[in-house]
């Protein structure tokens, strides 16, 4: 079983709408979550960066942690063709800040 | 600034050819990394600085040896690659610290090796 579960998509959704991307992971020593974003033949960037249960919201995203159901949720509101992209969730545990566990990524598209 | 640049962004090679892959960061962070990312896949850990001294190896083959210069400064020495080794290469930087270890990407570079 993968540490991290992320759902590959395709995720195709029209312009405008509410989009929900999640992760669940099974090492309960996992504490730190961050969401990035990946443009084809590109770097991921940081999008949000969460640490206790709860919700974090930044502009038109919301990222959302569930420890106690080892659930991560990220939620893009009026969703723009410019978020297509693969959304990758990651998360640091608590024994050792170097290593980062990638979900495999969810490819995000916004049909205008 | 939280840039993470990266050098160079393509790159091909033939299998007898000796490359390297340059990563420059100036946020002051005490931590590198390089990664490898091939289509579709998410990054996958290869190399860790901390502190300019190399603490993860993932059991990475040695055509692919690392160097970190200085705080600012990671580079990966690339000797005798083969064809699947053509991939995203990707650098990235943390500040090292409980709860800020966040890290920040760089573009990459595209490795094709022929």
């Amino acid at each position: 079983q993968k540490e991290v579960e992320q759902d590959p998509g395709p995720l195709s959704v029209p312009e405008g709408a509410i989009v929900s991307l999640n992760c669940t992971y099974s090492n309960s020593a996992f504490q730190y979550f961050m969401w990035y974003r990946q443009y084809s033949r590109k770097g991921p960037e940081l999008l949000m960066y969460t640490y206790s249960s709860g919700n974090k919201e930044d502009g038109r995203f919301t990222a959302q942690v569930d420890k106690s159901s080892k659930y991560i949720s990220l939620f893009i509101r009026d969703s723009q063709p410019s978020d297509s992209a693969t959304y990758l969730c990651a998360m640091i545990s608590r024994d050792n800040f170097n290593k980062f566990y990638f979900g495999s990524g969810t490819k995000l598209n916004v049909k205008p | 600034d939280t840039e993470v640049t990266q050098t160079p962004k393509h790159l091909v090679m033939g299998m007898t050819n000796k490359k390297s892959l340059k990563c420059e960061q100036h946020m002051g962070h005490r931590a590198m990394y390089w990664y490898k990312q091939k289509a579709k896949k998410p990054p996958e850990l290869m190399f860790v600085y901390s502190y300019e001294k190399l603490s993860i190896n993932e059991s990475v083959p040695s055509r692919f040896s690392p160097e970190c210069p200085n705080s600012s400064l990671l580079n990966l020495h690339l000797h005798a690659l083969q064809p699947e080794d053509s991939a995203l290469y990707l650098c990235a930087s943390s500040q090292m610290g409980a709860g800020t270890d966040t890290q920040y990407f760089g573009p990459g570079t595209r490795l094709t090796v022929l």
